[in-house]
């Protein structure tokens, strides 16, 4: 099973900032990578997708980078609805499997 | 517009069975890739089940041989059967579509609670 590994748990930026969160797999990926959003009470939502693509509708100052074992989502200007958990998970081999998530909250 | 409607949560003792049932609508699940995945209150996601349009099923080595994935097409809807329900198979339990070519997790339904407790 490929595990994944996100960092940092918390992660603590003020409005407007910038804010990049990291994922690691145990085994290449290639590009078979998402992520996605969780905010309390909800389901998740998907964010990207290829490592890179973004979903629909989702906005700009969202991005994400890497491939290989190592990748990156980042926000820029970061804006209220954006505070929540987020979660990267792979889709190279069944289990398909997902991070522990990274918090980010109003600093 | 995709729906995604799931039932079938409550409280179950340790041991016992459950069937939870996800209703979709604006596509159709026969020709869809479709999964369950669940979270324990504050813990991480676990993708448990999927099954594709030719009915291959796979599942979390956690449920092997205990969960069912099942659909009827006549009805659009998605089935998990559960049995031998342990108190670590507490969660809430989402139904998701499968994106088309890639196995992430295009949509998803609002969830299901299930508590295994005595």
């Amino acid at each position: 099973e490929i595990v994944m590994t996100q960092s940092p748990a918390t992660l603590s930026v003020s409005p407007g900032e910038r804010a990049t969160l990291s994922c690691r797999a145990s085994q290449i990926l290639s590009s078979n990578l998402a992520w996605y959003q969780q905010k309390p009470g909800q389901a998740p939502r998907l964010l990207i997708y290829g490592a890179s693509t973004r979903a629909t509708d989702i906005p700009a100052r969202l991005s994400g980078s890497g491939s290989g074992t190592e990748f990156t989502l980042t926000i820029s200007s970061l804006q209220s609805e954006d505070f929540a958990v987020y979660y990267c998970q792979q889709y190279t081999n069944w289990p398909y499997t997902f991070g522990q998530g990274t918090k980010l909250e109003i600093k | 517009e995709v729906q995604l409607v799931e039932s079938g949560g409550g409280l179950i003792q340790p041991g016992g069975s459950l069937r939870l049932s996800c209703a979709a609508s604006g596509f159709a699940v026969s020709s869809n890739y479709m999964s369950w995945v669940r979270q324990a209150p504050g813990k991480e996601l676990e993708w448990v089940s999927l099954i594709y349009s030719g009915d291959s099923t796979y599942y979390a080595d956690s449920v092997k041989g205990r969960f069912t994935i099942s659909r009827d097409n006549s009805k659009n809807t998605l089935y998990l059967q559960m049995d031998s329900l342990r108190a670590e198979d507490s969660a809430m339990y989402y139904c998701a579509r499968v994106g088309s070519f890639t196995m992430i997790l295009t949509y998803w339904g609002q969830g299901t609670l299930v508590t295994v407790s005595s």
